[in-house]
């Protein structure tokens, strides 16, 4: 199985705050990676796909880039409401995998 | 719209077993697998199998393999989960989502709480 592997585990930033988050593949996946938010007891919601591509009705400040094994999302300016876990996932072969997930915090 | 909504909370005893349901709307049932994940308190999401929804070929990942059972009804537009030998390390937030394969897992069940305790 392709492990992936997320960094930080949590960052806590201002809003406003440029936010940077990365994954990494144990192995090329390509672009075939996408990316998820997820609330507490929610189901996970797609943002990102095919590495960075933005999903329909997502903000702007969202972006995601990157290819083989290191990609990174970003949020350009942090705001309240983007608080919860982001998770990679890569679906380049089965079992499609994710990463562990980075929790964000509002400062 | 697409919805994908499953049924409700369950409450098991050890070695019991579950059933979770899936009912899609809003697109051809027939067009896009189906995956079913699992989520432990605290743990990244984990991967159970899926459905090939047009000729209902299940697959299974490997951690999975004996106990898990995924199978469709076309007519309701429904696919169910079934876990057996039910552990406490079962007690999880178990998804379905659908499978795009240009997008990843585009549209998710609301989740299904599945506490197993004796």
């Amino acid at each position: 199985d392709i492990q992936m592997t997320q960094s930080p585990s949590t960052l806590s930033a201002f809003v406003g705050d440029r936010v940077t988050i990365t994954c990494r593949a144990s192995e090329s996946v390509k672009t075939w990676l996408s990316w998820y938010w997820q609330k507490p007891g929610k189901a996970p919601n797609l943002i990102i796909y095919r590495a960075s591509f933005l999903e329909s009705g997502v903000p702007s400040r969202f972006s995601g880039s990157g290819s083989e094994t290191e990609f990174t999302l970003t949020i350009s300016s942090l705001q309240p409401e983007d608080s919860g876990t982001y998770y990679c996932q890569q679906y380049t072969s089965y079992p499609w995998t994710f990463g562990q997930g980075t929790k964000v915090e509002i400062k | 719209q697409v919805q994908l909504v499953q049924s409700g909370a369950e409450v098991k005893k050890p070695g019991a077993s579950v059933n979770v349901s899936c009912k899609t709307s809003g697109y051809t049932f027939t067009t896009f697998p189906l995956y079913w994940l699992r989520q432990a308190p605290g743990q990244r999401l984990e991967l159970m199998g899926w459905i090939h929804t047009g000729n209902g070929k299940p697959e299974y990942s490997d951690n999975f393999q004996d106990r898990v059972t995924i199978s469709r009804d076309t007519s309701a537009s429904t696919a169910y989960m079934i876990l057996s030998n039910l552990r406490s390390e079962d007690t999880a937030l178990y998804f379905c989502a659908r499978v795009s394969y240009s997008y990843g897992l585009d549209f998710w069940g609301q989740g299904t709480t599945v506490t197993v305790s004796s």
